[in-house]
């Protein structure tokens, strides 16, 4: 499995609204929708921010969404907030136990 | 609350092993997936593979099949990660997951982190 696409960085200024995309194929993403969202920030372990595409854990911010459309799946971050600042994995289900990530989006809020 | 409890710190040298351990609580380590992660130094993560304690079945990553082996001892509550001559490349945090439920676990989605083992390769 080749691991799914991300942009390399996003930014935002507090208050606006931010997207992450994540793209796979139709091997993984297109094939479930067992998508995660993991945010990461700098010397800790990450955080589960959305499972099964588009659900939250309890304790995260409703700020957090996430949707997926065929071999894509986003992050939407609304109200963006200094603390938000971190890194951000796409993670999606590949069959037999297989998960594949993405390679990370450093989110920068301006 | 659950909690994932990994080994401490390890320097090595090239062609050396190397295992390390993560412990869990009892209950949680018998009914779900328990997986291994891989952080490089400024690297994303790279999922290495996953076992059940229950039958301790084991599914890796293509990347990782046959240079990693992961094991249990559910007696103890503990997974292991093996690495065998280790190279410099092996230098990575690793962590191990768990999901903390049937909702998490019927997601494959992994919402209990160890700390994580820091592995360093250097001669």
């Amino acid at each position: 499995q080749s691991a799914l696409t991300q942009p390399a960085s996003v930014s935002g200024s507090p208050g606006q609204s931010i997207t992450i995309s994540c793209t796979g194929t139709s091997s993984d993403i297109g094939s479930y929708n067992l998508v995660s969202w993991y945010q990461q920030h700098p010397g800790k372990a990450p955080q589960l921010m959305i499972y099964e595409d588009s659900e939250r854990p309890s304790g995260v911010s409703s700020r957090f969404s996430g949707s997926r459309s065929g071999n894509t799946a986003s992050l939407t971050i609304s109200g963006l907030q200094a603390g938000d600042e971190a890194d951000y994995y796409c993670c999606s289900y590949a069959g037999n136990q297989i998960l594949v990530f993405g390679g990370g989006t450093k989110l920068t809020v301006l | 609350e659950v909690q994932l409890v990994q080994s401490g710190a390890e320097v090595k040298k090239p062609g050396e092993s190397l295992k390390i351990s993560c412990k869990g609580s009892a209950q949680t380590f018998t009914t779900y997936w328990i997986g291994w992660v891989r952080q490089m130094p400024g690297k994303g993560l790279e999922w290495m593979g996953v076992i059940y304690p229950g039958d301790s079945d084991t599914k890796y990553s293509p990347s990782f099949q046959g240079q990693v082996t992961i094991s249990v001892d559910k007696s103890i509550s503990t997974a292991y990660l093996q690495l065998n001559t280790l190279k410099a490349s092996d230098s990575a945090m690793y962590f191990c997951v768990i999901p903390s439920g049937g909702t998490y676990y019927a997601a494959m989605a992994f919402d209990i982190w160890g700390q994580g083992t820091m592995v360093t390769v250097s001669s």
